[in-house]
């Protein structure tokens, strides 16, 4: 079982917003700037689309944007697209020295 | 362009070793930490461990589920970093990913295969 919590699945239509919560503790997310978000499609290896809570590597559309209050982090993608359709996972510091994930979030684009 | 490639994953029976490389281009090797991270068949990701770069002390942590059996390593000169598992378990069958980075787990390769079964 993951230290840190995320909905198993979300979906959405073409165009909406959605929202993928990662929850943990002041040990790992509340205690560091530290989080990042990763996006997995079916076969492939994962991407890094958010860093730092709130940074987005280059080439990462401004649709994706994360955020974070007190132990829980929130990923945003806006204008959602078909190839929106993955598993995003979290990923945060920690006071032990190590990082955990969370267990996953499928998305399906309706 | 940045790019890592993970190599060495293969069957193996339980209580063997396996040695897993990462080989990195496209960035100065020696300036990041690295990081390996495994999925087990249809499951999420897992954090396996780092290495600080030599400039920061070089420190290693690891997961508790493998700490003790896995040791990560690096060779600058080579631009590679290296995953030794020992005493494997069944457990341990996953697809093996090396990243750049550690807190932020920057850039993946693509992974590697490795199956524990008798």
């Amino acid at each position: 079982q993951s230290a840190l919590t995320q909905p198993a699945s979300v979906s959405g239509s073409p165009g909406q917003s959605i929202t993928i919560s990662c929850t943990g503790s002041s040990s790992d997310i509340g205690g560091f700037n530290y989080v990042s978000w990763h996006q997995q499609h079916p076969g492939k290896a994962p991407k890094l689309i958010i860093y730092e809570v709130t940074n987005r590597p280059s080439g990462v559309p401004d649709r994706f944007s994360g955020s974070k209050s007190g132990n829980t982090a929130s990923l945003t993608i806006s204008g959602l697209q078909a190839e929106d359709e993955a598993d995003y996972y979290c990923a945060s510091y920690t006071s032990s020295r190590t990082i955990e994930i969370g267990g996953g979030t499928k998305l399906t684009v309706l | 362009e940045v790019q890592l490639v993970e190599s060495g994953g293969s069957l193996v029976q339980p209580g063997r070793s396996l040695r897993l490389s990462c080989t990195a281009s496209g960035f100065t090797f020696g300036d990041y930490a690295m990081s390996w991270l495994r999925q087990a068949p249809g499951k999420g990701l897992e954090w396996v461990g780092f290495i600080k770069s030599k400039t920061s002390g070089g420190a290693t942590e690891y997961a508790a589920s493998v700490k003790g059996r896995f040791t990560i390593s690096r060779d600058d000169s080579k631009s590679i970093a290296y995953l030794q598992m020992n005493s494997l378990k069944t457990e341990d069958t996953a697809v093996y990913y090396c990243t750049r980075g550690y807190r932020d787990l920057g850039y993946w390769g693509p992974g590697t295969l490795v199956t524990v079964s008798s």
